[in-house]
């Protein structure tokens, strides 16, 4: 079956734009997380959807959002660009939720902020 | 906050041998772990998990203990190949979250 399809693989923005994300989870999976990493800091959390409710926020500004949809497809949204925002943005899928189970990761989107 | 941390950035094997990559973690309160490789270009991939009642658990030339007397987690692949050399991240959830907190990464590098 189809993994975790994450749009666009690759994008650049300039500092002040916005920039939307698009990830299509395993089907059947109902959650769908977030997660940004950066050579410095790892993996880090920034939020999970279940049935179109946001579960779970980890410590991102506001300028971080994201949604679900009716199909657990899930979009992210990062507002007023800044140059440290350049990151691989993962999206990972699973069942009910991390604690009950793994994560299935996409590929990712790199997003370059110049 | 969580922290998850790895002893070491890099480790360098020779093919064949055995490889050991540890991890140490914060949360005493943690229910799951998994362990991830991350290859260049791709995403993070699934290894091998194990759960707090559990010391031990074996895979296909992975072993994974964990010792939570000193929060500690280890990843042991065997007879070590080319194809292992990635990233290696450990992961866990708390008993009370839903969220994998995960650590910085250790670089696997396999010498042919």
């Amino acid at each position: 079956k189809a993994g975790v399809t994450q749009t666009p693989r690759y994008l650049i923005k300039t500092r002040g734009q916005q920039v939307t994300l698009s990830c299509s989870p395993i089907s059947g999976h109902r959650s769908v997380s977030w997660y940004q990493q950066t050579p410095g800091q790892g993996l880090q959390f920034l939020f999970e959807y279940f049935s179109e409710t946001q579960r779970n926020k980890g410590n991102f500004p506001g300028r971080f959002s994201g949604r679900q949809f009716s199909n657990s497809r899930s979009e992210m949204n990062v507002s007023t660009l800044e140059l440290g925002d350049s990151a691989l943005y993962l999206c990972a899928s699973s069942w009910t939720g991390a604690s009950t189970g793994e994560l299935f990761f996409g590929e990712g989107s790199r997003l370059t902020v110049l | 906050g969580e922290s998850v941390g790895l002893h070491l950035p890099t480790l360098s094997v020779q093919e064949g041998d055995n490889s050991i990559i540890n991890c140490a973690y914060s949360n005493s309160a943690s229910d799951y772990f998994i362990w991830y490789k991350q290859e260049s270009g791709k995403g993070p991939q699934f290894i091998i998990d194990i759960r707090s009642n559990m010391d031990k658990r074996q895979g296909q030339r992975v072993t994974v203990l964990l010792n939570k007397t000193v929060k500690h987690l280890s990843l042991q692949i065997a007879a070590t190949q080319p194809g292992d050399s990635a990233v290696y991240f450990c992961a866990e959830i708390p008993f009370t979250g839903n969220q994998f907190y995960f650590g910085t990464g250790t670089s696997l590098t396999v010498i042919p």
